[in-house]
């Protein structure tokens, strides 16, 4: 299986700032992968797929670059609203596997 | 509008069996694969598996952690996935979304807002 793997695990940042989040797979998974936004009580929505492809409705200071083994997701000025956990998934292969999760609090 | 609904969840004992469903609505359902995510409470997503469409001849795929105890089908005249789970053990419990991919692809992309199963006796 591929192992996907976030960092950090946790971030602290503030309204205006820059943020950026990697995630690691333990092979190569091309450009297939995705970056989703979870809210708590609430079901992840899609952000990013192919890697850089900003899904429909959301903001543009979301972004996403990277291939095969590295990739980012970077928001450029926070919004309160994009306070919530952020998970990267492959999905080059089955099993699809996700990372463990970035949580994006408020500094 | 894009809308999926699961339902199905429950209590229920270790050993034991459930059926879950995802109704969906607002898109062509025989042209999206549908794929099943689970999250035990505080916890990341887990990959359960997901079935293809008709053009890919249903094909099923599961995360080993389910396979042999879990299957996935789906009837496209009603425009139902179902996850029947059997042999259920407590690190089953979880809320259990559906959801669809992006067609052609294998990207989930919406998702509906979940079931919660739990394993206890």
């Amino acid at each position: 299986d591929i192992q996907m793997t976030q960092s950090p695990s946790s971030v602290s940042a503030s309204v205006g700032d820059r943020v950026t989040i990697t995630c690691r797979a333990s092979q190569g998974v091309r450009n297939s992968l995705a970056w989703h936004q979870q809210k708590p009580g609430k079901a992840p929505r899609l952000l990013i797929f192919s890697a850089s492809r900003l899904q429909s409705g959301v903001p543009s200071r979301f972004s996403g670059s990277g291939s095969e083994t590295d990739f980012t997701l970077t928001i450029s000025s926070l919004q309160p609203e994009d306070f919530a956990t952020y998970y990267c998934q492959q999905s080059a292969t089955v099993p699809i596997t996700f990372g463990q999760g970035t949580r994006l609090e408020i500094k | 509008e894009v809308q999926l609904v699961e339902s199905g969840g429950g209590l229920v004992q270790p050993g034991g069996s459930l059926k879950l469903s995802c109704a969906a609505s607002g898109f062509t359902f025989s042209d999206s694969a549908i794929h099943w995510v689970r999250q035990a409470s505080g916890k990341g997503l887990e990959w359960v598996g997901r079935i293809t469409e008709k053009i890919h001849n249903y094909g099923t795929a599961f995360g080993a952690s389910v396979k042999g105890r879990f299957i996935m089908s789906r009837d496209d005249s009603k425009n139902m996935a179902y996850l029947q789970m059997s042999s259920l053990e407590t690190e089953d419990t979880a809320v259990y979304f559906c959801a669809r991919a992006i067609p052609g692809t294998t990207f989930v992309e919406y998702w509906g807002q979940g079931t919660l199963v739990t394993v206890s006796s």
